[in-house]
């Protein structure tokens, strides 16, 4: 069965970093073909893709968020952490990590299954 | 960026009947879209899958179709646990995008 799980700050001010885990089971991120992604969601809104890395340390940002984003693996210990520079309100959002399967293990490059989301409040 | 429009943004129907949502891309993304399900404070579930595939354990009243631009997610008939919002993603092409949402609701 695979598991993930965010943590970090419920609570960060403008202009500070977010720095968010994701910490997973019944996967790894050392075998081929395996994805591991942050997506986000307003409170009321819709969802929006942040970003997403490979078993081979392949990374995609979200083109409107690139500047402010950085997204790294730890192998060993299992997890993916994402950083956000220079946070605002408008960054207010559950944050989602999810596994991104690929066909070489027998999945279909898409987020399946998702972590239960973390609240982030960017709030002075 | 290609982007997906959902209709309608708000479907009110009754247990048994069925449901027809649409998502249309920006463009072109051949098969590479996909259904998800999201209920009130829950993560989104994978439905469907590369247009038409259902994911695992999802029952049989789900079904998807189209490809390129254009694309349907049909509920046969529809149970009580089907009310929620559900939303399109699209892999096609970078970046990711996903649909603004279809709120399903008991009518």
């Amino acid at each position: 069965q695979i598991t993930l799980k965010e943590s970090g700050p419920t609570l960060v001010k403008p202009t500070q970093t977010l720095t968010l885990t994701c910490t997973f089971s019944g996967l790894s991120l050392s075998t081929s073909g395996v994805g591991v992604g942050w997506i986000r969601q307003p409170p009321g809104k819709a969802l929006e893709w942040v970003a997403l890395i490979y078993w081979n340390d392949d990374k995609h940002y979200s083109p409107s968020l690139k500047s402010r984003l950085t997204i790294t693996k730890d192998t060993s210990k299992n997890q993916v952490v994402l950083s956000m520079t220079n946070m605002d309100p408008v960054d207010t959002a559950t944050y989602y990590c999810a596994y991104r399967p690929g066909v070489a293990v027998g999945g279909a490059n898409y987020f399946d299954p998702w972590g239960q989301g973390t609240l982030v409040t960017v709030s002075s | 960026e290609i982007v997906l429009t959902q209709s309608p943004a708000t479907l009110s129907l009754s247990p048994g009947e069925r449901a027809t949502l649409s998502c249309r891309a920006s463009q072109s993304v051949s098969r590479y879209l996909a259904w998800y399900q999201q209920k009130p404070g829950q993560a989104p579930r994978l439905l469907i899958y590369d247009a038409s595939n259902r994911a695992t354990g999802i029952p049989a009243r789900f079904s998807g179709s189209g490809s390129g631009t254009d694309f349907t997610l049909n509920i046969s008939s529809l149970e009580p646990e089907d009310f929620a919002v559900y939303y399109c993603h699209q892999r096609g092409n970078w970046p990711l995008t996903f649909g603004q949402g279809t709120k399903l609701e008991i009518k």
